[in-house]
Formats: structure tokens, C-alpha cells, sequence
């Protein structure tokens, strides 16, 4: 069975450091999410894309984030710089298109930082 | 804009023990309404989806929910539980206004005791 591919599963690193997260989807899935999961909360939507283009990332600190999706495949997640805050799951979901579709999530990066 | 409660935090019932996990959602359009499972360190697998159609929705590991609109509910149930569905569990809803975005509740956290 096809399945979202996330490395690390898990990173630690001091603040101010830069960090990078990398996901995979499904094949053929043209929708990508990136969620934020803080330790007793549900998954906050951090970005999404329909193939390479983004749709939504209201939420994703633009100061120090920043992702990107170039050939509509896999995608990468980046913080520059790392703060204490910004320690949480990192979960990345593709579905097939946006909306009623269900997604298929990854099995997320654990980020501590120190 | 669309929101999610998830009405308990945290839901503890024998095994074999029925149980229910109380979900309401708010949006200004039609909805779809989804639960997620999510075990300790990994992502979230889908338990069942509310498109349209009826309103009883069977998912698997022996899960059902029903969509109330008047109600604004989407309650998860499942007649006879087990030590094995202990986990964590999250309501979705999404919509195909906004790019389809997903809102989740702050999950309810079921443990199951023999």
C-alpha cells in the first residue's frame, strides 16, 4: 500500500540553527499539506499545495518559514531560525485533490529544540 | 470561517464497554466531517468520512459515526471497545470553499482499561 514518506522522523537542534524536513506523497496526489501538531493539540494547517502552487499558508510564519513544492512531487519544510516554540510534530498529508478528499498522512517529524 | 469541538479531552471506559466521542462543528456551508486515529509517534489514519448521503457512517476497526445537521454534530461510537483502540482520535471538517481547507479539533484521548 502506497504511503507518505517523512525524514527525518526525528530532529533535534539548538535555537537559532536552520532545519529541514522532507515529504514524499503518495504518487498522483496533486494536493500536499504541511501541519504543525503542538503536544495536546490537533494538527494546525501550516501550508498547502495544489501541485506546485501554493493555496494556503495563512497560518505559516513567513519570518522563518518557508516551503516548497518545485516539480508538484515531494516537498520540503524549512525553519531558519529554529526557536524553543517551534518544537512540535511535524505531519505531512497528500490527498488526491483538495476538499472532500481524505488525506493520507506521513508519520510526522518529532522536532526538539534546545 | 469553520471550527471544531471536540467536546471531551480525554474519555477513559472499560474493555468491551461501549463508547462515544462527541464532536461539533461550526461552518456557513456545506460540510465534510472526517475522524482520525492517530496512535503514539505517528500520523493520523483515517477511521471514516461524512460526504453526503446517509447520515450513519460506518468506518472500519468497527466504528461508525452519524452526521446531524440540525445539530451540527458528528458523533464517533462504537459498541464494544477494546485495549487496542486506545489512542488518541481527532474530528476534521472541510469544505470546498477556502481550497478545501481541513480544520481539526484538539483530539479526545480514549483509553481503553481491561
Amino acid at each position: 500500500e502506497a504511503e507518505v514518506a517523512q525524514s527525518p522522523r526525528y530532529k533535534i537542534t539548538e535555537k537559532s540553527q536552520a532545519v529541514a524536513f522532507w515529504c514524499d506523497p503518495i504518487s498522483g496526489h496533486a494536493t500536499l499539506y504541511w501541519y504543525r501538531q503542538i503536544l495536546g493539540q490537533g494538527p494546525e494547517l501550516l501550508v498547502q499545495f495544489q501541485d506546485e502552487s501554493v493555496v494556503d499558508d495563512s497560518q505559516l510564519p513567513k519570518d522563518r518559514f518557508s516551503a516548497e513544492r518545485l516539480k508538484g512531487v515531494d516537498s520540503t519544510l524549512k525553519i531558519q531560525p529554529a526557536e524553543l516554540g517551534d518544537s512540535a510534530m511535524y505531519l505531512c498529508a497528500s490527498s488526491f485533490f483538495q476538499g472532500n478528499y481524505e488525506q493520507y498522512f506521513g508519520p510526522g517529524t518529532r522536532l526538539t529544540v534546545t | 470561517a469553520q471550527s471544531v469541538t471536540q467536546l471531551d479531552s480525554q474519555v477513559p471506559v472499560f474493555e468491551e464497554a461501549p463508547v462515544e466521542l462527541r464532536c461539533n462543528y461550526s461552518s456557513s456551508v456545506s460540510v465534510y466531517l472526517f475522524w482520525y486515529v492517530q496512535y503514539p509517534n505517528q500520523g493520523l489514519q483515517l477511521l471514516l468520512k461524512y460526504l453526503s448521503g446517509s447520515t450513519l457512517v460506518k468506518g472500519i476497526n468497527g466504528f461508525e459515526a452519524e452526521f446531524n445537521k440540525s445539530q451540527t454534530s458528528f458523533h464517533l461510537r462504537k459498541p464494544s471497545v477494546h485495549i487496542s483502540d486506545t489512542a488518541e482520535y481527532f474530528c476534521a471538517v472541510s469544505d470546498n470553499t477556502n481550497a478545501g481547507k481541513s480544520t481539526f479539533g484538539d483530539g479526545t484521548t480514549l483509553t481503553v482499561k481491561p
